[in-house]
């Protein structure tokens, strides 16, 4: 069974670093990888989709790279803001299903 | 864009209580879509897949007649969590996928559900 898991589970920066989220994956024969985005009490929010033959894809201030071989993806936030504070998941495609991590819960410090 | 319109957002009943959670794609047509549970902090599991005209597939550990899935139209699934108790709440999000298995997943804004 397909698990994911994401690196780390909290993380505090100030305003105006750049950050990496770490997703990793232990079944490599994946469609596609997905980052989300969910605020409190809220639904999620898709950031950006890499599907199994691409290397990365690009949103704004945004960048998410993957290595299926290895069963890794990162997120890349650029400059970031207090407003991206929020739980970061990423969600791998098996099949008809979805597996997600275990999310990443960011604050960005004014 | 797709959206996926997912409705009530909060409801609050006692136990016993059966609560009906619906899930509509508004400009798309799903013959899947996916029912996942949330607790505090955690993340999301799958519970079951909703196909359109045939039963649905429940995950291992899922209660068939607990929740109840119902996929009557090519937009529309419901999850009905049947004589609810105060271990079934949590935060339920629906989605349905735009297409293809390369298509991203589209989420409903989620149900939090808690039973007094």
């Amino acid at each position: 069974k397909q698990e994911v898991t994401q690196i780390p589970a909290a993380l505090s920066v100030p305003e105006g670093e750049n950050l990496v989220l770490n997703c990793s994956f232990t079944d490599s024969a994946i469609y596609n990888l997905q980052w989300f985005r969910q605020d409190p009490g809220k639904g999620l929010t898709s950031l950006l989709l890499i599907q199994s033959s691409q290397r990365e894809q690009t949103s704004g201030r945004l960048n998410a790279s993957l290595d299926k071989s290895s069963g890794r993806s990162t997120l890349y936030i650029a400059a970031s803001q207090p407003g991206d504070s929020a739980t970061y998941l990423c969600a791998v495609r098996t099949g008809n299903q979805f597996y997600f991590g275990t999310g990443t819960s960011l604050t960005v410090i004014p | 864009g797709a959206v996926v319109s997912q409705h009530p957002s909060w409801v609050i009943c006692k136990s016993g209580t059966s609560v009906k959670i619906e899930c509509r794609s508004l400009d798309f047509q799903a013959t899947t879509m996916f029912w996942y549970r949330q607790f505090p902090k955690q993340s999301l599991m799958l519970m079951a897949t909703s196909n359109e005209g045939s039963k649905a597939t429940y995950e291992q550990g899922v209660e068939k007649d607990k929740f109840l899935i119902n996929h009557a139209s090519l937009t529309l699934s419901t999850l009905t969590v049947t004589s609810a108790h105060p271990e079934d709440s949590s935060f339920y999000i629906c989605s349905a996928p735009l297409g293809g298995l390369y298509q991203p997943q589209h989420f409903g804004d989620g149900t939090r559900l808690s039973i007094l």
